[in-house]
């Protein structure tokens, strides 16, 4: 079974710019997450889709981040502008389904440095 | 709000010795709790959960038990090996919505 993919697995820009990350979650999986690990921390959950709907994305700065996932499968996250503090590691993770047992897979993750 | 606080790190130990990597939480209600292991070069990955008060959680011959009276969900391994070497990520959810992670403890072990 293949795990779940993430592109680019790395990217250098400078802030101001613009970046977007991209995931394709494993076959059958209804729910979708990204995740930004800044070095040091533990992941920090950014947003939470079940099918191509939003569960969670209280933790998202809306005013620059983005996410979608319009077929409910692949999903890309979007930061416009980047900042500094938005360097980090961004992972994806799926499961087959929500709830507070459910078994997340990881991505590789794409790791972000903004200059 | 919820959250989790375990050990900070770097630990490092002898191969076959006892290793212990602390976690306590805070939450309202029944959270349920895991830990995730991160080997060099590779994504988490899940290592053991445990869904209500008293359950223990168990794989690889890792244990947690949550116990909500100490609210605490500490790994233990009677005899740790080179290939345990990894950081671990103890982590929460209350309602399936949000999930918080710890911010890992990272172990080597020496033959």
């Amino acid at each position: 079974e293949a795990g779940v993919a993430q592109s680019p697995r790395y990217k250098i820009i400078e802030k101001r710019q613009s970046v977007a990350f991209w995931c394709n979650p494993i076959s059958g999986h209804a729910t979708l997450y990204w995740y930004q690990q800044i070095l040091g921390q533990g992941p920090k959950l950014l947003i939470q889709f079940q099918n191509n709907g939003v569960v969670d994305d209280s933790q998202l700065p809306k005013d620059r981040f983005s996410a979608e996932r319009l077929k409910g499968v692949d999903s890309t996250l979007k930061i416009q502008p980047a900042k500094l503090e938005d360097s980090a590691v961004y992972l994806c993770a799926s499961s087959l389904d929500r709830g507070t047992s459910g078994t997340q897979y990881f991505g590789p993750g794409t790791r972000l440095l903004v200059l | 709000g919820d959250s989790v606080t375990q050990m900070e790190g770097p630990v490092t130990l002898s191969e076959e010795a006892f290793l212990t990597i602390n976690c306590t939480y805070t939450a309202t209600g029944y959270p349920s709790l895991f830990w995730y292991v991160q080997y060099p070069g590779e994504g988490l990955q899940l290592l053991l959960k445990a869904t209500k008060a008293d359950d223990k959680g168990s794989n690889k011959g890792f244990e947690a038990t949550y116990r909500k009276e100490t609210t605490s969900f500490h790994l233990e391994k009677g005899s740790v090996q080179v290939s345990d070497s990894a950081v671990y990520f103890c982590a929460l959810t209350n309602t399936g919505n949000q999930f918080y992670f710890g911010t890992g403890t990272s172990l080597t072990v020496i033959p």
